[in-house]
């Protein structure tokens, strides 16, 4: 079955420091992957999105993400964070089948001052 | 108007009532999708639709209805909810078709609270 797993549920980092979140998924070959991010009470954004070529991906918000085959990840990164960045992020995938992304847990993103 | 709009954004029914949430989108695509957001579980799909025919139901209650006249208009219909209905309930769409990326954009969520 298609999957897409992070495994950290909440994050803590102080503010400039850097950050990675996890995913990890389960596909019969290589999704499409995205990751998104949604504050309190709002939709979900579109941070970054992979669908082939270049492995490490930029995205808005300074936020980049790379893809590894061979462990089945798609980590998304930022050198240093800011107070705003704290939000709830969402790693999702999906086929060539429309309308199917399978989404992750979610990750609650912490920032302390 | 841009992107995906969602009305109301919050909502308080009770369990006889009958109420619709309302999805917009301005992007010109071609697909919409309702999905529920509940505390501590996954993002749930609930309904695709793609060219307004629906091609996706994940085994929804009837009480939940859905309803798209055209590919920029999506609805959901409430009927005899329950306490367990109570989410976020996200719209999305997206733009469907050969090398098509399959990225949803989002709207901001209806808050439903089922009393």
């Amino acid at each position: 079955a298609q999957s897409v797993t992070q495994p950290d549920i909440h994050i803590t980092v102080s503010e400039g420091a850097s950050l990675e979140l996890r995913c990890n998924y389960s596909y019969g070959a290589t999704p499409y992957l995205f990751w998104y991010v949604q504050s309190p009470g709002q939709g979900l954004q579109l941070l970054l999105k992979y669908f082939s070529g270049d492995t490490l991906v930029q995205g808005i918000k300074g936020f980049e993400a790379e893809f590894k085959r061979s462990q089945s990840s798609f980590n998304l990164r930022k050198p240093s964070v800011h107070w705003s960045d704290a939000a709830e992020y969402f790693c999702s995938a999906g086929g060539t089948s429309y309308g199917k992304l399978t989404f992750g847990q979610g990750t609650i993103l912490t920032v302390h001052p | 108007e841009t992107g995906v709009t969602q009305t109301p954004r919050h909502l308080v029914m009770g369990m006889t009532n009958k109420k619709s949430l309302k999805c917009e989108q301005h992007l010109g695509h071609n697909a919409m999708y309702w999905y529920k957001q509940s505390a501590k579980k996954p993002l749930e799909l609930m309904f695709v639709y793609n060219f307004k025919e629906q091609t996706e139901n994940n085994s929804v209650p009837s009480r939940f209805s859905p309803e798209c006249p055209n590919s920029s208009h999506l609805f959901l219909h409430l009927h005899t909810l329950q306490p367990e209905d109570s989410a976020l309930y996200l719209c999305a769409s997206s733009q469907e078709g050969s090398g098509s990326p399959h990225e949803q954009y989002f709207g901001p969520g209806t808050r439903l609270t089922v009393t």
